[in-house]
């Protein structure tokens, strides 16, 4: 299948820090990507979509001035966490689609964050 | 739809076993199934998908069974191995158009040996 690789896997901040996670789709272009998060032993919640060249769409209750998203190209969206505190820390999840391939998502292996 | 903030279930079987995995949806546009495993610390995995114009398809060691009368979908996994600990996830989408993911709750698999 199709190649997502997210970057960094595990990362640790101190509280007030921001932190930028990357999503690129290696072997093939994505319009869209999607971002979760997951706590332990919880389903996916999706955070917001990600479009190229146009402002993600967020989920209700997340707010956009905290989780910045970029999709600045058709192979990567970024997520930036601004002024992390402890209760961010999370497992972060990203997804794309290749666009032969409607529906199926590819998965980033996702990135744990921990802030201090 | 999204089960947020639910803890998972859980389904314990033996090494050998055969494991069957439910679950359930709401929409009756859903017409595109897929389920995913997402072993420990990693991003979920494509297994297998299924559309609304079959009821059963098969795959290596797997089955993915859908009933739409009563909204049903589930994985059937033949000879389980603890290599299939994991969570699996069912996923569905309405039409044909490109869409966001609606997870269903997801079910924690472990194999003992």
């Amino acid at each position: 299948g199709a190649v997502v690789s997210q970057h960094p896997s595990w990362v640790i901040c101190k509280s007030g820090t921001s932190v930028k996670i990357e999503c690129r789709s290696l072997d093939f272009q994505a319009t869209t990507m999607f971002w979760y998060r997951q706590f332990p032993k919880q389903s996916l919640m999706l955070m917001a979509t990600s479009n190229e060249g146009s402002k993600a769409t967020y989920e209700q209750g997340v707010e956009k001035d905290k989780f910045l998203i970029n999709h600045a190209s058709l192979t990567l969206s970024t997520l930036t966490v601004t002024s992390a505190h402890p209760e961010d820390s999370s497992f972060y999840i990203c997804s794309a689609g290749d666009l032969l391939a409607k529906n199926i998502q590819y998965f980033g292996a996702g990135t744990r964050l921990s802030v201090l | 739809g999204e089960s947020v903030g639910l803890h998972l279930p859980t389904l314990s079987v033996q090494e050998g076993d055969n494991s069957i995995i439910n679950c359930a949806y709401s929409n009756s546009a859903s017409d595109y199934f897929i389920w995913y495993k997402q072993e420990s610390g990693k991003g979920p995995q494509f297994i297998i998908d299924i559309r609304s114009n079959m009821d059963k398809r098969q795959g290596q060691r797997v089955t993915v069974l859908l009933n739409k009368t009563v909204k049903h979908l589930s994985l059937q996994i033949a000879a389980t191995q603890p290599g299939d600990s994991a969570v699996y996830f069912c996923y569905f989408a309405g039409g044909t158009s490109y869409g966001k993911l609606t997870f269903g709750q997801g079910t924690i698999l472990t194999v003992h040996p």
